[in-house]
């Protein structure tokens, strides 16, 4: 069965203390691998999107890697605007459109 | 600023109503999609559609229904409200390509419902 795990569930880290969020998968064939963030009582903020081993993507603060069966978000130096909850999702071979999601990690960054 | 506009922030319903909950996107995206967020159980798809007209189940289609009569409207029916169907539901929109790659959603602010 298709599946895609989050860890930590949750995160709380001091104002500058770099750290990972993982996103780890079981899946049948990877088309692509997506990061989201959203904050609460909000819809999900689209991030990245890697769709082959080896590739990496950056935005501000935050640093997407894939390998064959993860996939790393990297926070360099947080603030405290970076909390909220980060959502990782596949999209598998034989699938239209459709993205198995994880349950997300729960970043908390204390001034 | 694109959009997807989800028409209500906050609904209360009783049990037995029929409910409609309504999206709208301004970007000319041919998918949309309506997922319900629960905590714990992460998000799940109820219905989507990639074309007007066109709709095909997720993974949780019990009690639901969509229409989609214009491209840029995608509206889910709970047909009869029940208090399991409390929950946050969320619309998003991509674009469609011929081999069906996902590019990433746009979400709406989502739509909290409680069934009483």
């Amino acid at each position: 069965e298709d599946q895609v795990t989050q860890s930590p569930e949750a995160l709380r880290l001091q104002e500058g203390e770099s750290s990972s969020l993982n996103c780890s998968y079981t899946v049948s064939g990877l088309r692509g691998l997506f990061w989201y963030r959203q904050d609460p009582g909000k819809g999900p903020e689209f991030l990245f999107t890697l769709y082959s081993a080896g590739e990496e993507k950056e935005k501000e603060r935050l640093k997407a890697t894939l390998t064959k069966k993860e996939s790393f978000l990297h926070i360099t130096a947080p603030k405290p605007e970076d909390s909220a909850t980060y959502l990782c999702a596949v999209q598998t071979r034989d699938s239209n459109y459709q993205l198995i999601w994880g349950a997300g990690t729960k970043l908390i960054i204390k001034p | 600023d694109v959009k997807v506009t989800q028409s209500s922030r906050y609904l209360v319903k009783r049990t037995g109503e029929k409910v409609f909950l309504e999206c709208v996107q301004d970007m000319d995206h041919e998918n949309m999609f309506w997922y319900r967020q629960d905590p714990g159980l992460g998000l799940r798809l109820i219905y989507f559609s990639y074309d007007v007209k066109m709709k095909e189940k997720g993974d949780i289609p019990e009690g639901y229904s969509v229409s989609r009569e214009k491209k840029e409207r995608f509206s889910l029916i709970l047909e009869s409200a029940s208090t399991n169907q409390t929950s946050m539901y969320l619309c998003a929109s991509s674009f469609g390509v011929l081999d069906r790659l996902n590019y990433g959603y746009t979400f709406g602010s989502g739509t909290r419902l409680t069934v009483v």
